[in-house]
Formats: C-alpha cells, structure tokens, sequence
C-alpha cells in the first residue's frame, strides 16, 4: 500500500528564519513521482515541485530547495530565509506510475510570525 | 488563463438533504478530478473523468454520492443524502490529459466548503 506521512502538524517560525518540512513516502513501486504543495488561507492548492523516482538531484527555486533521499524514501522541503506569505498548510503527495492518483500527507501548517 | 472555477464557494445544510457542486475546468483540460478534504486530513480522490468517461471512482461511496460530466467539460458532483461525516471541502482539479499532472501538476480550483450540519 502507498503511504505519505508528514510528522509536523504544525511549525510555527519567525520572519527570516529557515524552515523544513519532512515528508516520508511508502510505495513498493519503482516508478512513482512526488510532489509538493501549498495551500493558502484561500484554499486552493498551489503546485510547487514534481519529482520522479529516477531523479535524486536536489532542486532550488529562489528560497525553496527540496532533499530526495530514496535510502530513506523522504522528500524533505525547505524555506530559506521564510516570510510572512510562506504562512500556508504544506502537502507532500505521491502518485504511481500507472495512475493519475495523487495520495497526499496530512500536511504540515507553517506560521511565519513578522 | 482563467483556473478552474468552481460553485459554490460555501454551503449548509441540513443531514440527509441534498446538494450540488460544480467544477468548470480549464479550458482544454481533458482530464478532470474530484477531491474531498476533510478538516486536518489530505485530499483523498473521489472520481476521475477523461473527457466524459469515468477512470477512476473506487473511492466514491456510490450510494450516495455521484459525478457527472456531461460533454467532457463541466461536471457536477451530487451528494443525496448527505450525512454528517460528508462535511469537508471539495476539490475540483484539472489537467491537460492522462500523465500531464505528473509533469506539471495538477491545477486546483478553490473548492467548495460543505457544512452538514
């Protein structure tokens, strides 16, 4: 069975600091993509990052950088230097190969205080 | 490009009542979905449509529940009767075609908060 768990219900920092959300995956499949979202107060889901399974480099956009380690089947997401805007619920969420499925974590509500 | 659009943004009412929702997609988006998410849980996937056909509805209580998608674009998903536990936001995402979303994910309207109280 496929399985995303995201430990952190919520994270509360203060401006400026840097923060990282984990996300740890089950899947027995080899093929299987990985994904980051944000939900905003407004609540529609705000796509961030895709990964596949054959893809380990690490990736950075602007304040985001995202750490795939399959040994440990986490796709761990970090804000760099965070702002009050970055204050959203966070899902991390799979999907296999051969379905358009995504299974999401629970989330992982982020406060950035001013 | 416009998003999805989706109706109505909040809605109560009473168990066992009736209710409606509707997800207009992007235009061109063959693939279209429906999601529930329940307060402090992750969007769990209800039904899948390509074009105007079903993929994917393991996870639709079919007793009560149902989708349409009439002509491949809107859809409707109905809910009679509802129950307490159907309380959540529903949410309504398209993607180009079968495999698009894994490239660039999917797009999410705002959804639609469901109150039964």
């Amino acid at each position: 069975a496929q399985k995303v768990t995201q430990a952190q219900t919520e994270i509360s920092v203060v401006e400026k600091e840097d923060v990282t959300l984990d996300c740890v995956y089950e899947t027995r499949d080899t093929t299987y993509y990985l994904f980051w979202y944000k939900q905003p107060p407004s609540g529609e889901l705000v796509f961030l990052i895709r990964r596949n399974s054959f893809d380990e480099q690490n990736e950075i956009s602007g304040r985001y950088s995202w750490n795939f380690q399959k040994s440990t089947s986490s796709f761990n997401f970090t804000i760099t230097a965070s702002q009050v805007v970055d204050s959203a619920v966070y899902f991390c969420a799979l999907s296999l190969y051969n379905t358009d499925k995504l299974i999401f974590g629970t989330g992982t509500r982020l406060q950035v205080f001013p | 490009e416009a998003g999805v659009a989706q109706s109505p943004r909040y809605k109560i009412i009473e168990k066992r009542q009736s209710v409606a929702f509707w997800c207009n997609p992007i235009s061109g988006h063959a693939t279209l979905y429906w999601y529930q998410q329940i307060l402090g849980q992750g969007p769990k996937l209800l039904i899948q449509f390509q074009n105007n056909g079903v993929v994917d509805d393991s996870q639709l209580p079919k007793d009560r529940f149902s989708a349409e998608r009439l002509k491949g674009v809107d859809s409707t998903l109905k809910i009679q009767p509802a129950k307490l536990e159907d309380s959540a936001v529903y949410l309504c995402a398209s993607s180009l075609a079968p495999g698009q979303e894994r490239k660039y994910g999917y797009t999410f309207g705002s959804g639609t908060r469901l109150t039964v109280v």
